[in-house]
């Protein structure tokens, strides 16, 4: 049974540009959510999404941006990349989506380097 | 706002001595905290975790302790391997409005010296 997938693994950006990121849940679950971890830090949540629709937003700017489709997968994307946005962009997904009756399992993350 | 503090930031242990990692969380309507095993370069892997309905929870080496009038919850590894050398992040959450909003701490770097 394949766990929480995320691509690409790795992406290197230069300031300015756009990036999405693209995240498969585990079979079964509907709930997907973002973080971001920077180096040496824990993750930071930015976005929840529930059945397609946004149910949790982290304090991030409006640059960040997330979707969900009908196969539960979704997509984080990022316009005007800022050096500070280099990170690890961790993906984790759960049954429902909700935290005091199950577990979020987190996928491999997508290490984004802005130059 | 809400926030979870830990301490220490890095713990070195001679193998088979026990580590002890503490979180202090800010929100008391907390109700869910998982611990999370990062090794460099890898995802998060859950290790434990409790609810607000328990005091204590433990699985083999490992145990989670909880006091809700206190604000503040502990990681226990009794018996430490080398294996167990990696980057431990305490979690905090609740589901009152209903999303999945894990709060972490800021990690502890955990050495066992061989």
């Amino acid at each position: 049974d394949a766990g929480v997938t995320q691509s690409p693994t790795h992406l290197i950006k230069t300031r300015g540009q756009q990036v999405t990121l693209r995240c498969s849940p585990i079979s079964g679950h509907k709930s997907v959510s973002w973080y971001q971890q920077v180096l040496g830090q824990g993750p930071q949540f930015i976005f929840q999404y529930y059945e397609k629709e946004e149910r949790g937003r982290g304090n991030f700017p409006d640059r960040f941006s997330a979707r969900q489709f009908p196969n539960y997968s979704s997509e984080l994307n990022v316009n005007a990349l800022l050096l500070g946005d280099s990170a690890l962009y961790l993906c984790a997904s759960s049954l429902e989506g909700t935290a005091y009756q199950e577990t979020q399992y987190f996928g491999p993350g997508t290490r984004l380097l802005v130059l | 706002g809400e926030n979870v503090e830990q301490h220490p930031s890095t713990l070195s242990v001679q193998e088979g001595d026990s580590a002890v990692i503490k979180c202090t969380y800010s929100d008391s309507a907390s109700n869910y905290f998982p611990w999370y095993k990062q090794e460099l370069g890898k995802r998060p892997q859950l290790i434990i975790d409790i609810r607000s309905n328990v005091g204590e929870k433990k699985d083999q080496r490992i145990a989670v302790t909880l006091n809700k009038t206190a604000k503040h919850f502990s990681l226990h590894i009794t018996e430490t391997q080398p294996e167990d050398s990696a980057v431990y992040f305490c979690a905090a959450s609740r589901d009152m409005d209903s999303s999945y909003k894990l709060i972490f701490g800021s990690g502890t770097r955990l050495l066992v010296r061989p």
